[in-house]
């Protein structure tokens, strides 16, 4: 399974746009970017996924360059209620059942 | 549509108590999957199942065992608990187990031995 590095934290304030860039070096050619969130003390919910290009939904986007080394989670506008840590996940569509969590990145968005 | 639930949300144990913690899931998904998330980091998974009456280790499976006996419930055992299980346990399901079906979460169970 390919390993992902995200940053440990970051720091944004209401408003701004948030960008969490992910790293994925070994990506194979069948897997699948994915992004959750999670709050403390809760579960993680499920974001949005991708393949290549960009993909959009009402939460964030997700762009994905052409090499797929790398992904990058959009967040427009964060609110102080996206603090949470996000997770970037590269799994094969058979091996989805072994997802790996790494750390996460750490989001605190201030007033 | 409750979505996935766990029972119990809390529970403290003296070291080898056993137990077992309860999944449920409303939504009519083949997958079930058990992790552990431990202080400031990432989930690891614990066992899943690919379906009623199988079962299969995840990443940590040492310590815990399973039993799907009907699709809707996964449960998670530990015979003889140790300190080095204290942790929050989550239960996921996922529809079809694809890449493409998402995994939903259930709030989780803090876990406390003694």
């Amino acid at each position: 399974l390919a390993k992902t590095t995200q940053p440990i934290s970051m720091d944004s304030y209401e408003g701004q746009e948030v960008n969490i860039t992910c790293s994925h070096n070994n990506i194979a050619t069948n897997d699948y970017i994915t992004w959750y969130q999670q709050f403390p003390s809760q579960g993680p919910r499920f974001i949005i996924q991708g393949y290549k290009t960009k993909v959009t939904n009402e939460v964030a986007s997700l762009f994905i360059p052409a090499d797929r080394k790398s992904s990058t989670l959009s967040l427009p506008r964060v609110s102080l209620s996206d603090t949470a840590v996000y997770y970037c996940l590269v799994g094969p569509p058979s091996g989805y059942n072994k997802l790996i969590f790494g750390a996460g990145t750490r989001l605190a968005v201030h007033p | 549509n409750a979505g996935v639930t766990q029972t119990p949300k809390f529970r403290v144990l003296k070291t080898g108590q056993s137990m077992t913690l309860l999944c449920a899931q409303d939504m009519n998904h083949e997958y079930m999957y058990w992790y552990r998330q431990d202080p400031g980091m990432g989930l690891r998974l614990i066992h899943y199942s690919v379906g009623e009456g199988t079962t299969a280790k995840g990443e940590v499976p040492d310590g815990y065992n399973v039993s799907r006996l009907k699709k809707q419930n996964f449960l998670l055992g530990l015979e003889s608990a140790a300190p080095s299980q204290t942790s929050v346990y989550f239960c996921a399901s996922s529809p079809l187990g694809e890449v493409e079906d998402t995994q939903y979460f259930g709030p989780g169970t803090r876990l406390t031995v003694l």
